[in-house]
């Protein structure tokens, strides 16, 4: 399978600051997408992003298919952005390869 | 549309029960997916299916699992018997055909608890 990489791991940042997030793959890939997974558990698409960049609010994201890597931005941050983020790449079987997620704690 | 739904939230079993757990995707998509969180183990594929049938189980863990699509508004999938180990959240996702661009939702998760 596809080896997805996420860094940092783990962050912690206070409110307002900006952060970037990386994720690496280890193969062509046909599509890539960012997740939120909230504290409580639940996952939510953030962008479906198989190439270029994309914004929405204060993220944004950007995908470079060609040198096998994504970035997520996120500026202002908020306490509410706290959480777990997945970058999840998907094959041409329409299979999904997840990345081990980056924490991040936004403290007030 | 509600979004994925999966049944129960919450499942608390003794070890060797059957467990079965639900999903009901959105409607109109083509693909349902079933994933497994552990803290040890991240995100994992366990099956998904296509228009009703099974594509790829090459991530179920072992023959005590198994999943099922009778048709395209409801999938299950079971574990016979159940094990300590197999505690985790479980997560149904659903996407629409797209070509090759397929983009899932997620259900809230089964969280799952063996004892």
């Amino acid at each position: 399978g596809i080896q997805v990489e996420q860094s940092p791991p783990d962050l912690i940042l206070q409110e307002g600051a900006n952060s970037t997030l990386r994720c690496n793959f280890s193969d062509s890939v046909n599509n890539l997408q960012w997740f939120h997974q909230n504290p409580w558990g639940q996952l939510i698409n953030l962008f479906y992003i198989p190439s270029g960049t994309k914004q929405n609010g204060r993220l944004s994201a950007t995908t470079v298919a060609t040198e096998r890597y994504s970035l997520l931005y996120i500026s202002s941050s908020q306490t509410t952005d706290s959480g777990v983020y997945f970058c999840a790449v998907i094959n041409t079987g329409n299979q999904f390869y997840f990345g081990t997620g980056t924490s991040l704690t936004v403290i007030p | 549309d509600a979004g994925v739904i999966q049944s129960p939230r919450h499942e608390v079993t003794e070890m060797g029960q059957e467990v079965t757990l639900r999903c009901k995707p959105i409607s109109g998509h083509d693909y349902l997916f079933w994933y497994r969180q552990t803290m040890m183990r991240g995100l994992e594929l366990l099956i998904y299916f296509n228009n009703n049938v099974p594509i790829d189980d090459s991530g179920m863990p072992e023959d005590r699992f198994s999943a099922k699509m009778p048709n395209a508004s409801f999938s299950t999938l079971k574990i016979q018997p159940s094990e300590p180990r197999d505690s985790a959240v479980y997560f149904c996702a659903s996407s629409p055909h797209e070509g090759y661009s397929p983009e899932a939702f997620f259900g809230q998760g089964t969280r799952l608890t063996v004892v």
